[in-house]
């Protein structure tokens, strides 16, 4: 069964940092891009980091570049979001998806999320 | 700041049909921004029902359909089921090293 699994969310004060990671199973990671998507409590989808599947290409929204960075480990089969420099306005269910990279924004396979909360 | 916009909400009865549109503010979409759509349930992650404006997954059930109407991608339900009431997320593709990736607004469809 091809499945996504994320993990290391929790709450974290403003300033500090977290990383989250995407284990990826019944397919073969290291041939596909990834992305983050992130959606704030009660509203809609953003769209947060894209890595290719050599990590040769890494693409950024404006609302994070700068704090956070996407990695992945094809031997691991995990694909890695470091945040930094967190915000209240980084409050969000964070997802990692599958991304057909010969076909643009095609984001077939989506995690179950894990939940980020910025507050003091 | 490129804004994607759906309609905020549309009620259709059981057995009906709804559209649902996706405008870009740059311009018309085309075919070259491989619209995708989304369907969200509440507490649930968002699932993959079309993308390449009107390719459908394994899994996406013959009424649902994409296509490109007057300037923006559109999403049809055709013989709406109670099932179908969910928030629907297009997804259009702007290539470049700037957001590539930009989420409409996002269209609850009320089945009633």
């Amino acid at each position: 069964e091809v499945q996504l699994v994320e993990s290391g969310g929790g709450l974290v004060q403003p300033g500090g940092s977290l990383r989250l990671s995407c284990a990826a199973s019944g397919f073969t990671f290291s041939t596909y891009s990834m992305n983050w998507l992130r959606q704030a409590p009660g509203k809609g989808l953003e769209w947060v980091s894209y890595i290719s599947s050599s990590s040769s290409t890494i693409y950024y929204a404006d609302s994070v570049r700068g704090r956070f960075t996407i990695s992945r480990d094809n031997a691991k089969n995990s694909l890695y979001l470091q945040m930094n420099s967190l915000r209240a306005e980084d409050t969000a269910v964070y997802y990692c998806a599958r991304d057909f990279a010969a076909v643009p924004a095609l984001m077939d396979v989506w995690g179950q999320g894990t939940t980020v909360t910025v507050s003091s | 700041q490129t804004v994607v916009t759906q309609e905020p909400s549309l009620t259709v009865s059981p057995g009906g049909t709804v559209t649902l549109t996706c405008a870009s503010s740059t311009g018309a979409v085309t075919s070259g921004y491989y619209p995708n759509w989304f369907q969200q349930k509440p507490g649930q992650a968002p699932r993959a029902l079309i993308y390449s404006t009107s390719n459908k997954h394994s899994w996406t059930p013959a009424r649902f359909s994409g296509s490109l109407l007057g300037g923006k991608a559109a999403l049809t339900l055709s013989g709406v089921q109670p099932e179908d009431e969910a928030e629907y997320y297009c997804l259009l593709y702007y290539g470049g090293a700037q957001a590539p990736y930009v989420f409409g607004t996002g269209t609850k469809v009320i089945v009633l």
